[in-house]
């Protein structure tokens, strides 16, 4: 069975600072892997994916992640922080292969960003 | 591309009672899905549709839970003789057949409260 650990439940930091949130993952293949944001009270928005290929991916609102095979790890990553990205953030993983369609989530990590 | 929608966005139902919720998916999507998100957590896959077929449901949607796709475009979730515990946000996603069908876009959520 698949599994998602994002091991940080709040990340507070300054804005501009840097910003990296974590996340493994378990599935005994390589997965197709996603990290949402999600804004109080609203659904998740698809901020960038990982199918196959370069193991970099970039994503919108200057988010990018790396997949990591050797430590089954896909961290997101931001170089400066806006106010604006103060959010949740959900880690995801699906089946690269079977029937199942369902994506697992972890259980995200709170970003707080102080002016 | 209008998105995924929602309806009602908020529900506050005594127990006992019966709820339905509707999902209208982006257009040209062929596969629905449903997710349930509790307080703190990420959400859990409920269940989803390939074109008016439900091709797979999760061990969370008990007896009381049924969902439909009559045509094949908007999609139903009703809940029967709701209790405290279905108080939860319920979050619906569509996808396209492209990449197994994972990459699946989030609607805004329906906020269950159930006294």
């Amino acid at each position: 069975a698949q599994s998602v650990t994002q091991p940080d439940i709040h990340i507070t930091v300054s804005e501009g600072a840097s910003l990296e949130l974590r996340c493994n993952y378990s599935y005994g293949a390589t997965p197709y892997l996603f990290w949402y944001v999600q804004s109080p009270g609203q659904g998740l928005q698809l901020l960038l994916k990982y199918f196959s290929g370069d193991t970099l991916v970039q994503g919108i609102k200057g988010f990018e992640a790396e997949f990591k095979r050797s430590q089954s790890s896909f961290n997101l990553r931001k170089p400066s922080v806006h106010w604006s990205d103060a959010a949740e953030y959900f880690c995801a993983v699906g089946p690269s292969s079977g029937s199942a369609r369902q994506l697992t989530f972890g259980s995200g990590t709170q970003l707080t960003v102080l002016p | 591309d209008t998105g995924v929608s929602q309806d009602p966005r908020h529900k506050i139902t005594k127990r006992g009672q019966n709820v339905t919720f509707r999902c209208d998916p982006i257009s040209e999507h062929n596969r629905l899905y449903w997710y349930r998100q509790t307080l703190g957590q990420g959400p859990e896959f409920l269940t989803y549709f390939q074109n008016e077929a439900q091709l797979e449901k999760s061990r969370l949607l008990s007896d009381r839970f049924s969902a439909e796709r009559p045509k094949g475009s908007f999609s139903t979730l009703e809940i029967q003789r709701t209790e405290q515990g279905d108080s939860a946000m319920y979050l619906c996603a569509s996808s396209s057949t492209g990449t197994g069908g994972l990459e699946q876009y989030f609607g805004p959520g329906t906020r269950l409260t159930v006294t």
